[in-house]
């Protein structure tokens, strides 16, 4: 069973600070990993995209990659309030049209 | 450009009666897929379209679940007899290839159905 990890939270920090997002995944062959981001009510949205291991950065966005461990991690720099969310990680295994995601982390940034 | 679509954005029905649920995915995208969402939960994937074909039916949740898809594009799943269990958020997703390294998906707003 392939599965996607990842502590439900909820995750607290006061504003301004980094928050850290972590997700682990069984299936060793994948290669494709995703962070999306769901506010209550909304449908998910693509926040980052990273395929190769070490850090990818996009403006506050950093994801990070550690195929040998089997992880995979989102850090967001001067959290604000707005980015209080879910935080959905997920996983294609290679070769594979299958998205295997994990149930979230509940993200609270406080004012 | 236009993102993914889907209609209607709310649906509220009777239990025993049948729903269609629409999706329009970005243009050009080859691959569409369908997940369920109930309150709370994470994501339930349901099928996937590589074209106008269905190669992985597995996560439709009874033979009261159906789903086709057209021209390549457009999408529509039909519950019939609906039950109250059904009631969730129904969400849309497409991609470009469906299989590159790089290719990414990306969700329409949903469809919340409310079986009464």
């Amino acid at each position: 069973q392939k599965e996607v990890e990842q502590n439900s939270g909820p995750l607290s920090v006061p504003e301004g600070a980094i928050a850290s997002l972590n997700c682990t995944y069984s299936d060793r062959g994948s290669q494709s990993f995703f962070w999306y981001r769901q506010y209550s009510g909304k449908s998910p949205e693509l926040i980052m995209s990273i395929y190769s291991n070490g850090d990818k950065e996009d403006g506050r966005f950093t994801a990070q990659l550690n195929k040998a461990s089997q992880y995979v991690s989102l850090l967001i720099r001067d959290s604000q309030p707005s980015d209080s969310a879910t935080y959905l990680c997920a996983v294609r295994p290679s070769g594979t049209y299958k998205y295997i995601f994990g149930t979230g982390t509940r993200l609270k940034v406080l004012a | 450009g236009a993102g993914v679509s889907q209609s209607p954005s709310n649906k509220v029905t009777e239990k025993g009666k049948d729903v269609e649920l629409r999706c329009d995915p970005i243009s050009g995208h080859t691959a569409l897929y369908w997940y369920r969402q109930s309150l709370g939960q994470g994501l339930e994937f349901l099928i996937y379209f590589q074209g106008n074909s269905a190669p992985d039916k597995s996560g439709l949740p009874s033979d009261r679940f159906s789903a086709e898809r057209t021209g390549g594009s457009v999408s529509t799943l039909t519950i019939q007899r609906t039950q109250q269990e059904d009631s969730a958020v129904y969400l849309c997703a497409s991609s470009l290839l469906g299989l590159a390294v790089t290719d990414t998906q990306y969700f329409g707003p949903g469809t919340r159905l409310t079986v009464l």
